[in-house]
């Protein structure tokens, strides 16, 4: 079965420091791979999703994506974190057989210092 | 601005107490998911319909939990009887397409605590 692995629980950064949120996920082929933020006390919203074509993918709010086939990954960047990106980010993992389900992430707590 | 409403925001309850939460899908969107948030388990899909029928509910307790769409502009998820363990946000989301490769959108979510 697919998995999706957010190594880190929690990070911090410094308003205007550059973000990096770590995305794993463990398939024999290519999945479709999001990123869903979460703010407090709110639904999930899609950040951006990639299923093929360029590995660098660009979402909202100034967010992007690489997709690395070689190390399994889909990292979230952002180069300049604003205050209002504190929440709670997940990656997702979609298989189109075997259920036909995503897979969600433990999810990533980001804090925001001013 | 289409939204994903679900009501209540809040309940609190006893445990044996029926629970009954409501899901208004965006006018359109054909698949409707019921996820529950923890902090141990993390997201779990509950159950999902596809143009009202249910086609996964493997995720949820069959004992004590059951999903319906009585309309297209309905969904609802009752557990009879709670219990503290089912103390979660319950999320539901809507969308079009495959669940596995189309974007959710999802409600606020209804917080649930049985006390």
């Amino acid at each position: 079965a697919q998995s999706v692995t957010q190594p880190d629980i929690h990070i911090t950064v410094s308003e205007g420091a550059s973000l990096e949120l770590r995305c794993n996920y463990s398939y024999g082929a290519t999945p479709y791979l999001f990123w869903y933020v979460q703010s407090p006390g709110q639904g999930l919203q899609l950040l951006l999703k990639y299923f093929s074509g360029d590995t660098l993918v660009q979402g909202i709010k100034g967010f992007e994506a690489e997709f690395k086939r070689s190390q399994s990954s889909f990292n979230l960047r952002k180069p300049s974190v604003h205050w209002s990106d504190a929440a709670e980010y997940f990656c997702a993992v979609g298989i189109t057989g075997g259920g036909n389900k995503l897979t969600f992430g433990t999810g990533t707590q980001l804090k925001v210092e001013l | 601005d289409a939204r994903v409403t679900q009501t209540p925001r809040h309940k609190v309850t006893e445990m044996g107490q029926e629970v009954t939460m409501r899901c208004q899908p965006i006018l359109g969107h054909n698949t409707v998911f019921w996820y529950r948030q923890t902090m141990m388990q993390g997201l779990e899909l509950l159950a999902y319909f596809r143009n009202r029928a249910p086609l996964d509910d493997s995720g949820m307790p069959k004992d004590r939990f059951s999903a319906e769409m009585p309309d297209a502009t309905l969904a609802t998820l009752k557990i009879q009887p709670s219990e503290p363990r089912d103390s979660a946000v319950y999320f539901c989301a809507s969308g079009l397409g495959q669940p596995s490769t189309d974007t959710q959108y999802f409600g606020p979510g209804t917080r649930l605590t049985v006390l």
